[in-house]
Formats: C-alpha cells, sequence, structure tokens
C-alpha cells in the first residue's frame, strides 16, 4: 500500500506567482489534512477536508489560501499571489476515517524568492 | 485551545544508552489521543507511537515507549538502546478523539542528537 504522496516535492516561485501543491492520500483514506511548518518551528494545522467537503479551515490565512479535495483525484493547496513569507514546508496527512491515525507525505517545499 | 509543550529544544544522548523527551499538554477534554512523530532530516513525519488517554496501560513500541500521566497532562517518550538512526527532531501532538475538531496540535520539537 503506497503512502500518503505529495507533489512537487520542492517548488520555487517568484512573488505574485501562484502556486499549486497535490496530495494523494493514502489508498482507502477519505479524510486529508494539510498542515505548515515554518522554519525552525512546529507543524500548524491549515485544513482538514473530505471528498467534496471542507470540514474544517480554521488554520487556513484568510486570502490567497484554497483548498479542495475533489471526488476524482488528488487534494490541492492553492495559493495565490505568493509572498516570501509563504515559503515554507507543506505537509499533507490522511487517515481512513476522522478517528484514525493521521500518516503523514512527504512534504512540499516552498521557496517564495 | 489545546496547547502543547515541548520545554527541551536539544536533547543528546550516547549510542545504546536511554533518553526521555518531555511534553506537556492542556486540555479540558477527557478523551484524547496523544502522538509522538519523528522528523529526521529527511523532513518526512513518522509516527513514533500513539496513546490513547481512556487507556491507563502506558503504549510501547519496540525501543520506545511513553509515560502518560493523566492527571499531569505529561506525555514522555523514553528511547531505549539509542541507534544513530534515532536522530531526529521529535514532535508530541495532540488531537481530539472525534468530531470537526480533528487536527493534530504539536509541540515545538526537541532535536534529539545521538553521539557515537
Amino acid at each position: 500500500n503506497a503512502g500518503v504522496m505529495q507533489n512537487p516535492r520542492h517548488l520555487v516561485r517568484r512573488r505574485g506567482q501562484e502556486a499549486r501543491l497535490r496530495c494523494s492520500p493514502m489508498k482507502g483514506h477519505s479524510h486529508v489534512y494539510w498542515y505548515r511548518q515554518l522554519p525552525e518551528e512546529g507543524l500548524k494545522f491549515m485544513v482538514y477536508l473530505q471528498k467534496e467537503n471542507i470540514i474544517d479551515e480554521s488554520g487556513m490565512p484568510k486570502e490567497r489560501f484554497s483548498a479542495e479535495f475533489p471526488k476524482e483525484g488528488p487534494s490541492i493547496l492553492r495559493i495565490q499571489q505568493v509572498v516570501r513569507g509563504d515559503s515554507a514546508a507543506y505537509f499533507c496527512a490522511s487517515s481512513p476515517s476522522s478517528i484514525d491515525t493521521q500518516y503523514f507525505g512527504p512534504g512540499t517545499r516552498l521557496t517564495v524568492l | 485551545a489545546q496547547t502543547v509543550t515541548q520545554s527541551q529544544p536539544e536533547m543528546s544522548v550516547q549510542e545504546a544508552e536511554t533518553v526521555t523527551l518531555s511534553c506537556t499538554y492542556d486540555t479540558s477534554e477527557s478523551d484524547y489521543y496523544l502522538f509522538w512523530y519523528k522528523q529526521p532530516p529527511s523532513r518526512q513525519m513518522i509516527l513514533v507511537i500513539r496513546q490513547e488517554a481512556y487507556k491507563q496501560q502506558n503504549a510501547t513500541e519496540n525501543r520506545f515507549s511513553v509515560n502518560f500521566q493523566k492527571a499531569a497532562k505529561s506525555f514522555s517518550l523514553k528511547i531505549s538502546d539509542s541507534q544513530l538512526g534515532d536522530a531526529a527532531m521529535y514532535f508530541c501532538a495532540y488531537t481530539p478523539p472525534s468530531g470537526s475538531a480533528r487536527q493534530l496540535t504539536f509541540g515545538s520539537g526537541t532535536q534529539l542528537t545521538v553521539l557515537p
């Protein structure tokens, strides 16, 4: 059973561009979580999604950030008009239900020039 | 709001020795889950161990065990027979048992160095 897949692993964007981060959960997992890790810090929750639904986006910045988990395909975290402060590692985790352990992907390291 | 505190930014241990990493948390819930995750230089987040708050027995996974003190809201990780591959950043994390607020709340991490 393949683990959680994230791509790209590294993404470089210039200020003002858009960043799209993809996450494919483990097989059989329908719950996806996105976390952000700023340099030298722990992970901070951003958003929790199930297929076609956003369950909790309380950790998501109000502007420029959005997330989706369509019926088919990976979950997407989209950051519009990136700024240098968006530079971070973005981790996706998945679980088979809301009460199960979350398993993490390898992360996407976003660098904004 | 739940908070997780790791008061040891850095720890070191001699290879084959035992080390304990500390974690405290604050919650008003009676049922919840606690985790230790490991983040090696590859940056991958790897689950080390999980503890359900309703279980009195401390969780163990091979060389890793926890000391869960519910009344004190303490959840320390003991690594026995430390190996070079144990060197990593270790994060303690909390989550409520169910419902919409299922996000993990992480501590700030403890960087563990294993000395040969």
